[in-house]
C-alpha cells in the first residue's frame, strides 16, 4: 500500500529545544516537501526536494532546515523551534514535477 | 512572485443546489494546476490536475476547467458528504527560478446542508 508517514503525529515542547519530524514513503517518489497549514493562510510549501541530494526554498523557509540523503526520507528539523512554528505540518510526495502529491496524515506540532 | 486566490471563502448550499468555486493564480510557467479535497484532520486528497488553458476534466458532481489565469471547480447537485475545505494550487514550470514549487490558495470552505 502506497504511503506517507509522518512521526510523530502530535508533539507538545518548548521554545529552543530541537526537533525533528520525519516523512516516509514507500512509493520511490522523486519529488518531497513539506508544507505548514494555519487557519486563514492555508498550506504554504517550507521546502521541498526534487531528487537526493537537491534541496529548495518554498515561500516560507525560514527556521527549518531539511535534508534529503536518501530517496524515501525528508525529516524537517527545526534547530530552535519557536512559538510562532506551532502549526500542523504535511509531508507530501509525488513522482515527478506536473504530478499530484500524496500527503501524510499531518504532525501537529505546539511550541510553548 | 506566485501567487493563488481562492473565492468565496466560505460557501454554504442546500443539497442540490449546484455551484461553482473560483481560483484566480499568476504563476511563472504553469506545469500544472491540481484541485484538492481537505476533511477536517487529514491531509489533502488529490481531486484534479490540469494542464493547459481549455482543458477540463470530471469526477461524479464535480468538474474541474482551467483559463490562462483562473480555473473553476463546478459541483452540480451537491450532497452533504461533498462539505470539505477544497483547496486550488499550482506549479511553476521551467524557464523561472522556481521550478517545481508549489503555491496553494487558503481554499474554499464548503458547506453542503440536507
Amino acid at each position: 500500500e502506497a504511503q506517507v508517514t509522518q512521526n510523530p503525529r502530535y508533539l507538545i515542547t518548548v521554545t529552543g529545544k530541537k526537533l525533528t519530524v520525519t516523512c516516509s514513503q514507500n512509493m520511490n517518489h522523486e519529488y518531497m516537501s513539506w508544507y505548514r497549514q494555519d487557519p486563514g493562510l492555508g498550506l504554504r510549501q517550507i521546502y521541498y526536494s526534487m531528487n537526493v541530494e537537491v534541496t529548495d526554498k518554498g515561500d516560507v523557509p525560514e527556521g527549518y532546515k531539511v535534508s534529503r540523503k536518501e530517496k524515501r526520507n525528508f525529516p524537517l528539523i527545526l534547530e530552535s523551534p519557536s512559538p510562532n512554528q506551532t502549526s500542523l505540518y504535511f509531508c507530501a510526495t509525488t513522482a515527478a514535477v506536473g504530478q499530484p502529491q500524496h500527503f501524510g496524515d499531518g504532525t501537529r506540532l505546539s511550541i510553548l | 512572485e506566485d501567487q493563488v486566490t481562492q473565492s468565496p471563502e466560505a460557501l454554504r448550499l442546500q443539497e442540490g443546489e449546484s455551484s461553482s468555486l473560483n481560483c484566480s493564480y499568476t504563476v511563472s510557467g504553469l506545469r500544472g494546476l491540481f484541485w484538492y479535497r481537505q476533511d477536517p484532520g487529514k491531509g489533502p486528497e488529490f481531486l484534479f490536475t490540469l494542464y493547459s488553458a481549455g482543458e477540463e476534466k470530471e469526477k461524479e458532481r464535480l468538474k474541474a476547467t482551467l483559463t490562462k489565469k483562473e480555473s473553476f471547480l463546478h459541483i452540480t447537485a451537491p450532497k452533504p458528504e461533498d462539505s470539505a475545505t477544497y483547496l486550488c494550487a499550482v506549479q511553476a514550470g521551467a524557464g523561472g527560478t522556481s521550478y517545481g514549487k508549489l503555491t496553494f490558495g487558503q481554499g474554499t470552505i464548503l458547506t453542503v446542508h440536507p
